[in-house]
């Protein structure tokens, strides 16, 4: 079946280092997957999404990566904030893209100043 | 442009009681999901309308639990009698039919004592 984990609960760096949050799928055939962050009392925010026919997607100050051999996604936040302080979760439709989105556990990111 | 808008903000009840959240989509969006999100963990999905049709409502414990989203917009979701382990945060989301990423609210938090 369907499972999206993360490999660790919790990540803390120091403010302006380089953050990796990383994500585990058991679906090879997955084909989209969605990284949401959540900060305390809010809902899960877009953040950025990548499709299977790419391995690498850039966003603002955010890069996401995909490697399908090994069914893994990272999660890289450049010049890491104390604002980056959140929940990060990978994401996955079940059954595509139209489908219903499973979440894995998140990864609370915690940024020193 | 406004986005996914969730009311009440907060609720406590005591058990047995009913309660009811409210949940207005991002306009345009035909897709609706409500997620149930217990402390610690992912959103896990409660029931997705496409319009105003329940295409998925298998993880809805329908003995007490509740909805609808009567003219294809706004939805309603509804607990009776609401149990101490129904105490989470809902989440509503919406998305446009054709894209994968869904926009969450801020969530109601749910307490019952």
């Amino acid at each position: 079946g369907e499972s999206v984990g993360l490999h660790l609960p919790t990540l803390s760096v120091q403010e302006g280092d380089n953050s990796i949050i990383n994500c585990a799928y058991s679906n090879s055939a997955s084909d989209y997957f969605i990284w949401y962050k959540q900060e305390s009392g809010k809902g899960p925010q877009f953040i950025i999404d990548i499709r299977s026919n790419m391995d690498k997607r850039q966003g603002q100050r955010v890069t996401v990566l995909l490697n399908k051999t090994v069914k893994h996604l990272s999660l890289q936040i450049a010049a890491t904030q104390p604002g980056d302080s959140a929940v990060y979760f990978c994401a996955e439709p079940h059954g595509g893209s139209q489908g219903n989105l499973i979440f894995g556990k998140g990864t609370k990111l915690s940024v020193k100043p | 442009e406004a986005g996914v808008v969730q009311s009440p903000r907060y609720k406590i009840i005591e058990k047995k009681q009913p309660v009811a959240f409210w949940c207005n989509p991002i306009s345009g969006h035909n897709t609706l999901y409500w997620y149930r999100q217990n402390l610690g963990q992912g959103p896990e999905l409660l029931i997705r309308y496409e319009n105003e049709e329940a295409v998925d409502d298998s993880q809805l414990p329908k003995d007490r639990f509740s909805a609808e989203r009567l003219k294809g917009v706004d939805s309603t979701l509804k607990i009776q009698p609401a149990e101490l382990g129904d105490s989470a945060v809902y989440l509503c989301a919406s998305s446009q039919q054709g894209t994968g990423g869904a926009f969450f609210g801020q969530g109601t938090r749910l307490t019952v004592v």
